[in-house]
């Protein structure tokens, strides 16, 4: 399996504009976590998915954020209008069983969003 | 409050030798305690994980530690690499409401 794959790697954006990354999580996984990383604030998970069904968003900002999961493969994550202060890199992780079981997370390599 | 504080911010070693990074957490009912490296530009990698009954647990050179009691634990290193040059971070699952807390991680640097 390749691993919990993002994309894009990189983005750069004017400020306003809308932003979508991607996520492809490990085949038969059936728990997805969205995460932001800064050096301010480190790790911070947005949301999670357990079966494709959004369980906790309480981490997601403000209603410019949002996040879907259409089927078991795919995930994105939306910014709608982009602001500077967004700029940071965004992990999706997946795992087998629900955020209460004791399993590995496995994180993919993460999109540097950078808005301008 | 829920937190997971760690310590030290950063730290640098000479390879080949040890270190132990701490963490140290608030987070009540506790569920489990992970342990994450994540090499720069890279997503985080789980080294360990640990629930209420168990006080260590080893993964190669890595060793953590759990007092549930105190509310501590610990990562060492032993005979350090250069590819443990990296940031390790400390988090902490909770009971009940199933929240996932995060220290902010220690940067550690191996110098040859």
């Amino acid at each position: 399996d390749a691993g919990v794959i993002q994309s894009p790697r990189h983005e750069v954006t004017e400020m306003g504009q809308e932003v979508t990354l991607r996520c492809k999580p490990i085949s038969g996984h059936n728990s997805l976590f969205w995460y932001r990383q800064t050096m301010m604030r480190g790790l911070e998970l947005l949301i999670y998915f357990n079966n494709n069904v959004p369980i906790d968003d309480s981490g997601m900002p403000e209603d410019r954020f949002s996040a879907k999961m259409p089927n078991a493969s795919f995930s994105t994550l939306k910014i709608q209008p982009s602001e500077p202060r967004d700029s940071a890199v965004y992990f999706c992780a997946s795992s087998l069983g629900s955020r209460r079981t004791n399993t590995e997370a496995f994180f993919g390599q993460g999109t540097r969003l950078t808005v301008v | 409050k829920n937190q997971v504080e760690q310590s030290p911010q950063s730290l640098i070693i000479l390879e080949g030798k040890n270190c132990t990074l701490q963490c140290n957490y608030t987070v009540s009912p506790f569920s489990n305690l992970r342990w994450y490296k994540q090499d720069t530009g890279r997503g985080p990698v789980s080294l360990t994980i640990m629930t209420f009954s168990e006080n260590t647990k080893s993964n190669g050179r890595y060793t953590a530690t759990l007092d549930a009691d105190t509310k501590q634990s610990s990562l060492h290193i032993t005979a350090s690499q250069l590819s443990d040059s990296a940031s390790y971070i400390c988090v902490v699952s909770a009971g009940g409401d199933d929240k996932i807390i995060f220290g902010k991680g220690t940067r550690l640097h191996i110098l040859p």
